[in-house]
């Protein structure tokens, strides 16, 4: 079974602030996928970034970077210089083996102040 | 290319009706899925479907129900609506193989009174 941990329920910052968001994750698939997702108020889901589990290597794009680290099961996530538009809830998630779904985190909520 | 588009955005239903969901993916995408979302739960997978074939189906009741058509558009159906199947139902379509990126809806807010 797959499981997503993202333990800040909830993150303020001021804005040009960095903001780092902790993804933990279980699986015991040899290939899983991870994704961040963000969530503005208007709900829909937007993809920002995908993962495989045999690519570690660390990028940045834009203002977003994420620190993948099998070792310690985590794919953090980044925003560099945060803006009010960064406001949203951010999650992480999951799938691997020929498992189609993809499992969520709880969610981070983000709060950009001006 | 246009999104993932959802049909009706907005629903408000009493407990015992029915409900149908629609949802039309990206084009050349041919697996659609959908997710629950309430505070509680977070958000729950529902059921995938690829081909008009169901490939994956998560821990729901069997008032939860789709089915996919041969332009890959995909319905859900909720039969005899409770209280507590108001949420955000979310579709997202992708490519044919695990792990490929799914993109999602804007999803469909559905009130039970």
């Amino acid at each position: 079974a797959q499981k997503v941990t993202q333990a800040q329920t909830e993150i303020s910052v001021v804005e040009k602030e960095d903001v780092t968001l902790d993804c933990v994750y279980e699986t015991r698939d040899t290939t899983y996928y991870l994704f961040w997702y963000k969530q503005p108020p208007s709900g829909e889901l937007v993809f920002l970034i995908r993962r495989n589990s045999f690519d570690e290597q660390n990028e940045i794009s834009g203002r977003y970077s994420w620190n993948f680290q099998k070792s310690t099961s985590s794919f953090n996530f980044t925003i560099t210089a945060s803006q009010v538009v960064d406001s949203a809830v951010y999650f992480c998630a999951l799938s691997g083996g020929n498992d189609y779904k993809l499992s969520f985190g709880a969610g981070t909520t983000v709060t950009v102040r001006a | 290319k246009a999104g993932v588009t959802q049909t009706p955005r907005y629903l408000i239903k009493t407990r015992g009706q029915q409900v149908t969901l629609s949802c039309s993916p990206i084009s050349g995408h041919r697996s659609v899925s959908w997710y629950q979302q309430t505070p509680g739960q977070g958000l729950q997978f529902l059921f995938e479907y690829f081909s008009e074939t169901q490939r994956n189906k998560g821990n729901f009741p069997g008032r939860f129900s789709g089915r996919q058509f041969s332009n890959s558009r995909s319905e859900m159906n909720v039969s005899t609506l409770e209280l507590g199947d108001s949420a955000l139902y979310l579709c997202a379509s992708s490519g044919a193989r695990v792990g490929e990126t799914q993109y999602f809806g804007p999803g469909t807010r559905l009130l039970v009174l």
